[in-house]
């Protein structure tokens, strides 16, 4: 069973806009939530992460938003960039473990 | 230290031989993971060890794979009759003691099995 969801496979944004990424989960007991971007044929690199008693943090153009009774977050990249353009992750934490979502892709359109 | 080292990047093997995949992690991070990713997923995890103590395999780890941490430094990770459902990157992660985030990843072993 798929505890960390992406539903969007891929997103195209136009440079300069905001970016929006979503992930659903499932598991009330996740602590932390985390999201990666990944360009291809490297590892996945960490963004920002949020702690399950928070419903916001921001870093510089990164912001996550955590709604519990929803069980949903999302990533907002203001303004979009073309190096943003990768796939991104979203993670979840329970005791040691990452549970990650499959990812969406994200195009910066110029 | 330049982060989270894997060896070898790509490996090509045929169907039944072994493999095996290294892994050196930061050097203060005393925590260090195995993830295996395929075409279209996120990571999945394969097994954690802290200091050289493995402390935990997932169900996906099946009999033909082994790790180890022999120092507690670098972890190997063999794959013994690999099979092509095996093709897979397999991804090393590190972080330091008490760290609930932030894990560093390393570049990843892509590996195909023919």
């Amino acid at each position: 069973d798929q505890q960390v969801k992406q539903n969007s496979p891929s997103l195209s944004v136009q440079e300069g806009r905001i970016s929006i990424l979503n992930c659903d989960y499932t598991n009330s007991m996740f602590d932390y939530f985390l999201w990666y971007k990944k360009y291809p044929a490297e590892g996945p690199t960490f963004l920002i992460s949020i702690s399950s008693i928070k419903d916001k943090n921001e870093d510089g153009r990164f912001t996550v938003f955590l709604n519990k009774s929803a069980k949903h977050l999302s990533l907002h990249i203001v303004p979009s960039q073309p190096g943003d353009s990768a796939v991104y992750f979203c993670a979840a934490t329970f005791n040691y473990q990452l549970i990650w979502g499959a990812g969406t892709k994200l195009i910066i359109k110029p | 230290d330049t982060g989270v080292s894997q060896n070898p990047r790509h490996k090509i093997t045929k169907r039944g031989q072994n493999v095996t995949f290294r892994c050196d992690p930061i050097s203060e991070h005393n925590r260090l993971y195995w993830y295996r990713q395929t075409l279209g997923q996120g990571p999945e995890f394969l097994t954690y060890f802290q200091n050289e103590a493995q402390l935990e395999k997932s169900r996906l780890l099946s009999d033909r794979f082994s790790a180890e941490r022999p120092k507690g430094s670098f972890s190997t990770l063999e794959i013994q009759r690999t099979e092509q459902g095996d093709s897979a990157m397999y991804l090393c992660a590190s972080s330091p003691p008490g760290a609930n985030y932030g894990y560093t990843f390393g570049s990843g072993t892509r590996l195909t099995v023919v």
